[in-house]
């Protein structure tokens, strides 16, 4: 079944550390994003690409960076972790399809830096 | 003035009725637009796309589009309890290096009691 897939769901890690989230899709899409959210508020888009190589900054300013070496897999990093990086993360992908492409998100990691 | 902006609500409506999310867009060039719904510690979930102006039916929802007044919206026939949630309205840029990237808005509380 084609799907989108983030792990961890839920991490809990202490200041200074490093962290990869991982996000793969096997939906063949090429276009691959990152949103961050905190609770009950709007999603900022953090990172993008269009595919392999591809990798773009979004809206939000964030001190996390991002790789796609392979089309399905979308991997975000935070080199040092600290407590203002406590938020959701969401990835999703879409066809890339001029303007007419629907995203499909995956579960989500939510992240508690400590 | 946000990108895509709706009213956060709570909008509140009772078992059976129809709800009424509205969004509004500033990117007048815009062509793509989606309505994603959101349980609260979930991620968001496509429910529907409109790209016309006019109407979309899917189910017991409805896509309404006018892009000369730079609107879009979702009714909800016969709510129910199970359609409590976040609904998300979502615009594709549609100029520059981030075409085709969804810009949400922050989202309306939907809750419909039995």
């Amino acid at each position: 079944e084609a799907d989108i897939y983030q792990t961890p769901r839920y991490l809990v890690i202490g200041t200074g550390k490093k962290i990869t989230l991982e996000c793969s899709q096997t939906m063949g899409h090429d276009k691959m994003y990152w949103y961050q959210q905190d609770p009950g508020m709007e999603l900022h888009l953090i990172h993008y690409s269009y595919g392999v190589n591809s990798t773009e900054k979004g809206d939000l300013s964030s001190e996390s960076t991002v790789s796609r070496i392979r089309t399905e897999h979308f991997p975000l990093t935070l080199e040092s972790a600290r407590p203002s990086h406590t938020s959701q993360y969401l990835c999703a992908s879409s066809e890339s399809v001029g303007g007419y492409s629907e995203a499909f998100f995956g579960q989500g990691t939510r992240l508690t830096v400590v | 003035q946000k990108e895509v902006e709706q009213n956060s609500g709570p909008l509140s409506v009772p078992e059976g009725a129809i709800a009424s999310l509205n969004c509004t867009y500033s990117d007048r060039v815009s062509q793509s637009f989606f309505w994603y719904r959101q349980y609260s510690g979930k991620s968001p979930e496509l429910i529907m796309s409109i790209y016309s102006n006019g109407d979309k039916e899917d189910g017991r929802f409805t896509a309404q589009l006018n892009k000369a007044s730079q609107y879009v919206s979702l009714l909800i026939r016969d709510s129910q309890p199970s359609d409590s949630a976040t609904y998300l309205c979502a615009v594709s840029r549609n100029y520059g290096g981030s075409q085709g990237n969804l810009i949400f808005g922050k989202g309306t509380k939907l809750s419909v009691k039995p």
